[in-house]
């Protein structure tokens, strides 16, 4: 079946602005994970969700931040009043459950600039 | 603190050569370990991963991996470099349930004809 695929591809914004990033799990996953890749830093974990709860949402960079599910399906990843240092790729995975042993498979990403 | 070392930044191998990735994590529980690929502009693909019973274990495209109790290690090996194999490659590391991955900052490998 398809993979996972986050929309849009590229985004350019204006500073100040707010952008939305969206997120399509692999059918029947019930995790979801975002994470933030940001030159030579890695992947920095963002928040996940079970079904449509988020229990922690600590990994989330501030307040600007927020993030929700549907349906148990779709996620969208909301960045209010972007800030040059929100520039970053930013990456959804999914998961067939929470268990450590299943696997994450990942999108290939929604790259942010924020000028 | 649970975290995944990757000491080398970036490696250069020749093509045809063997490579060797290294991988430290500290991790509090039975640690379950990854390796991701990331070519350029691609989201990270799964190469191999570690439960638990062989140390050893083959992945795709000809990747292999062991995990190392005593050394806190999974290293990531390939005995043939081709030069398809350039990208960034991601270790990781999870266990519990309901956390996210661990993930190491990467080793970008270029190959060098």
């Amino acid at each position: 079946g398809a993979g996972v695929s986050q929309s849009p591809s590229n985004k350019v914004t204006e500073k100040g602005k707010d952008v939305e990033l969206r997120c399509d799990p692999i059918s029947g996953h019930t995790a979801l994970y975002w994470y933030r890749q940001s030159l030579g830093q890695g992947l920095e974990f963002l928040i996940y969700f079970q079904g449509n709860s988020a229990p922690d949402k600590s990994g989330l960079p501030s307040d600007r931040f927020s993030a929700e599910r549907t349906g148990g399906s779709v996620s969208t990843l909301t960045i209010q009043r972007t800030q040059q240092e929100d520039s970053a790729v930013y990456l959804c995975a999914s998961s067939f459950g929470l268990v450590g042993t299943d696997t994450q498979y990942f999108g290939p990403g929604t790259r942010l600039t924020v000028l | 603190a649970q975290s995944v070392t990757q000491p080398d930044i970036h490696i250069t191998v020749s093509e045809g050569a063997s490579l060797e990735l290294r991988c430290n994590y500290s991790y509090g529980a039975t640690p379950y370990l990854f390796w991701y690929v990331q070519s350029p502009g691609q989201g990270l693909q799964l190469l191999l991963k570690y439960f638990s019973g062989d140390t050893l274990v083959q992945g795709i495209k000809g990747f292999e991996a062991e995990f190392k109790r005593s050394q806190s290690s999974f290293n990531l090996r390939k005995p043939s470099v081709h030069w398809s194999d350039a990208a960034e490659y991601f270790c990781a590391v999870g266990g519990q349930a309901g956390t996210a991955l661990i993930f190491g900052k990467g080793t970008t490998l270029s190959v060098s004809s």
